[in-house]
């Protein structure tokens, strides 16, 4: 199947501070990608889609100017956490899709993100 | 409101034990379910993608089931093993107006298999 990656895999950060978390297709080109975030026990949450070239479209509730994301490439997405806050302590997880519609979204390993 | 409820919510099984996970769903349309796995620290891995007119779809030890009438699908394992403890998903692709594909996550079942 289709390889997606993410680095780091774990972060530690002090609070203040801007994280910055990387999603990369590894074999396949990625029109589409979605960055989720996932507590302990908890289902993944949807937090911004963004497509290649354009704008990310932010679910509501989530701050579009504290996790900001870039999607330059159609191999490559970032997210990054700005003045981080102890509360943004998660486990964020993107995926990636290779087209529009209904194609298999593609899971990263996710990143372990805890911010003192 | 879409949402994928799973069932039980978590669950002790010995090695080589079958087991059956439950996922009810209110999402309607849909284009497709997905079960996924996802070990604890690491994302979701696909292991049944059915449409809504598929019935069943194996995967090696994993047995998914669909039925549409009722808004029900199960996850089966075969003859589990250590490595099958995890955390399975199921996972409901809406069909929006206007397109796009919001996936609607179950919150999971918490699988733990023990010698």
């Amino acid at each position: 199947g289709a390889v997606v990656s993410q680095h780091p895999s774990r972060v530690i950060c002090k609070s203040g501070t801007s994280v910055k978390i990387e999603c990369r297709s590894l074999d396949f080109q990625a029109t589409t990608m979605f960055w989720y975030r996932q507590f302990p026990k908890q289902s993944l949450m949807l937090m911004a889609t963004s497509n290649e070239g354009s704008k990310a479209t932010y679910e509501q509730g989530v701050e579009k100017d504290k996790f900001l994301i870039n999607h330059a490439s159609l191999t490559l997405s970032t997210l990054t956490v700005t003045s981080a806050h102890p509360e943004d302590s998660s486990f964020y997880i993107c995926s990636a899709r290779s087209g529009g519609g209904q194609e298999t979204q593609y899971f990263g390993p996710g990143t372990r993100l805890l911010v003192l | 409101k879409n949402q994928v409820e799973q069932s039980p919510q978590s669950l002790i099984i010995l090695e080589g034990k079958n087991c059956t996970l439950q996922c009810n769903y209110t999402v309607s349309p849909f284009s497709n379910l997905r079960w996924y796995k996802q070990d604890t620290g690491r994302g979701p891995v696909s292991l049944t993608i059915m449409t809504f007119s598929e019935n069943t779809k194996s995967n090696g030890r994993y047995t998914a089931t669909l039925d549409a009438d009722t808004k029900q699908s199960s996850l089966h394992i075969t003859a589990s093993q250590l490595s099958d403890s995890a955390s399975y998903i199921c996972v409901v692709s809406p069909i929006l107006t206007g397109g796009g594909n919001k996936l609607t996550f179950g919150t999971g079942t918490q699988l733990k298999v023990e010698l």
